[in-house]
C-alpha cells in the first residue's frame, strides 16, 4: 500500500525557515517523480515543486522560486521540502504527492499524503 | 499561466441525480486535465486522469470527458459520499495549475 506521511509542519515567524519532511512507503520511490502540493484555509490547491527520480531536476512555480528548495534522498525513501524567507501567504497545508505519468510527460498526482500544516506569523 | 475556470462554484443536488461539472481551460491543452476529490479535512484523491481515462478503484459512477479548452467531470446518480469538493489540475505546460474546485452539496 502506497503511503505518504508528511512531517514538519508548525508556526514559524515571518522571514525564518522551516523544513519539511514525506516519508513513503509502499512502492520504488526512486522511480518517481515527486512533488509538493499546498492548499491555504480554505482555498484551492497550488503546485508547489516537483523533482525527478534521481534529484538532478527541479521545478517550482515563481510564487516559491527562489525560495523553496525541493530535495529526496532516496536511500531513505524521503523527500524534502526547504522553506526560507516565509511569508504569512505561505500559510498553509503541505501535502506531498506522488506524479505519474502514461502519457510522454504528462503527469498526474496519483498519492497524496495527508498534509502537514505551516502556520507563517508573528 | 493557463487559467482553469470551474462552474459552477457550488451544486446543489439530491441523491440520485446525475450531474455535470466544468472545467474550461485558458488555452488549448489537449487532454492534460485530471479530476480530484476532496472530501471534508482530507487530502484530494485522483479520479480521472488524461480527462476520461478512468482511475482503479473508483467508481465507475464517475466519468469524464472533453478536450482542448472544454472539460467535463459527469456524477452518474450522485450518492451520499459524493459529497465534497471537485478540483480540475491541467499538466499541460509547467506551472501546473488547478481549477477553484466545485463544492458538491447535499440540496
Amino acid at each position: 500500500e502506497v503511503q505518504l506521511v508528511e512531517s514538519g509542519g508548525g508556526l514559524v515567524q515571518p522571514g525564518r525557515s522551516l523544513k519539511l519532511s514525506c516519508a513513503a512507503s509502499g512502492f520504488t520511490f526512486s522511480n518517481y517523480y515527486m512533488a509538493w502540493v499546498r492548499q491555504a484555509p480554505k482555498k484551492g490547491l497550488e503546485w508547489v515543486a516537483t523533482i525527478s527520480t534521481s534529484g538532478s531536476r527541479t521545478y517550482y512555480p515563481d510564487s516559491v522560486k527562489g525560495r523553496f528548495t525541493i530535495s529526496r534522498d532516496n536511500a531513505k525513501s524521503s523527500l524534502y521540502l526547504q522553506m526560507n524567507s516565509l511569508k504569512s501567504e505561505d500559510t498553509a497545508t503541505y501535502y506531498c504527492a506522488r506524479l505519474r505519468s502514461t502519457i510522454a510527460a504528462v503527469w498526474y498526482f496519483d498519492f497524496w499524503g495527508p498534509g502537514t500544516m505551516v502556520t507563517v506569523s508573528s | 499561466d493557463i487559467v482553469l475556470t470551474q462552474s459552477p462554484a457550488t451544486l446543489s443536488v439530491t441523491p440520485g441525480e446525475s450531474v455535470s461539472l466544468s472545467c474550461r481551460a485558458s488555452q488549448g491543452i489537449s487532454t492534460s486535465i485530471h479530476w480530484y476529490q476532496q472530501k471534508s479535512n482530507e487530502s484530494p484523491r485522483l479520479l480521472i486522469k488524461y480527462a476520461s481515462q478512468s482511475i482503479s478503484g473508483i467508481p465507475s459512477r464517475f466519468s469524464g470527458s472533453g478536450s482542448g479548452t472544454d472539460f467535463t467531470l459527469s456524477i452518474n446518480r450522485v450518492e451520499s459520499e459524493d459529497f465534497s469538493v471537485y478540483y480540475c489540475q491541467q499538466s499541460y505546460s509547467l506551472p501546473y495549475t488547478f481549477g477553484a474546485g466545485t463544492k458538491l452539496e447535499l440540496k
